[in-house]
């Protein structure tokens, strides 16, 4: 099966600990993102990258980490300087870069909860 | 700038009847267009996409959505409501933000399907 998988589902952490979320496609993607969903919000982007070795910040990325050494792998890191980590997390991709071809493909999601 | 306003937060309505959620946007260009719809706990999935092809838009599920250019609408339709379509659904539109492609999302509107 093609897709996107995030682990873990469920995530609990402690004040002041970093925790990376997985986020893997073997839809031979470019593109990856990962996105922050908090209740009654939209999705607010984090950190994106277009090509393997590279990424950039989004809008929210303060507190965040990222590294895309694969294709296929884009890890996110929160950090404990993120101040307010509880949220929902979603990783998505896009098959390139251009404007044909911006419909993204989301993940399941990973819950975070900071105890 | 780009942005996305879902006019109603929550929508109900019984099963079998019509469905019409409302989402406007504003675009210094002709923008594409999307709906994502979100299960609880799960992540999105796009129902339909609008690329300046036809204004009428048909998706997944019976779903389908038109584009109004005077309006600066993109709402959602679908003749009779059916239990599983409760869920999130999100307005988005896609635009060059800073030399990227970048999503903008609406804040959801929440459908509850009564029996």
């Amino acid at each position: 099966d093609g897709g996107i998988t995030q682990s873990p589902k469920y995530l609990f952490r402690k004040e002041g600990q970093n925790v990376t979320l997985s986020c893997e496609q073997n839809l031979n993607h470019d593109a990856m993102y990962w996105y922050r969903q908090d209740p009654g919000q939209g999705l607010r982007l984090i950190y994106y990258s277009q090509i393997v070795n590279d990424f950039q910040k989004g809008d929210i990325a303060e507190g965040y980490s990222v590294s895309r050494e694969k294709k296929e792998s884009f890890p996110l890191t929160v950090t404990s300087a993120q101040k307010n980590p509880t949220a929902f997390y979603l990783c998505a991709s896009r098959p390139g870069t251009s404007a044909i071809t911006d419909t993204q493909y989301f993940g399941p999601g990973t819950r975070l909860t900071v105890l | 700038a780009q942005s996305v306003t879902q006019l109603d937060s929550h929508v109900s309505v019984s099963e079998g009847t019509p469905v019409l959620l409302r989402c406007n946007y504003s675009s210094s260009y002709s923008p594409s267009l999307f709906w994502y719809v979100q299960h609880p706990n799960k992540g999105l999935q796009l129902l339909l996409k609008y690329t300046s092809a036809a204004t009428l838009v048909k998706g997944i599920n019976g779903f389908e959505a038109e584009f109004k250019k005077s309006e600066t609408s993109f709402h959602l339709t679908k003749p009779s409501a059916h239990m599983s379509d409760a869920a999130e659904y999100f307005c988005v539109v896609s635009s060059l933000k800073g030399g990227r492609r970048a999503l903008t999302f609406g804040s959801g509107t929440r459908l509850q399907v009564q029996p």
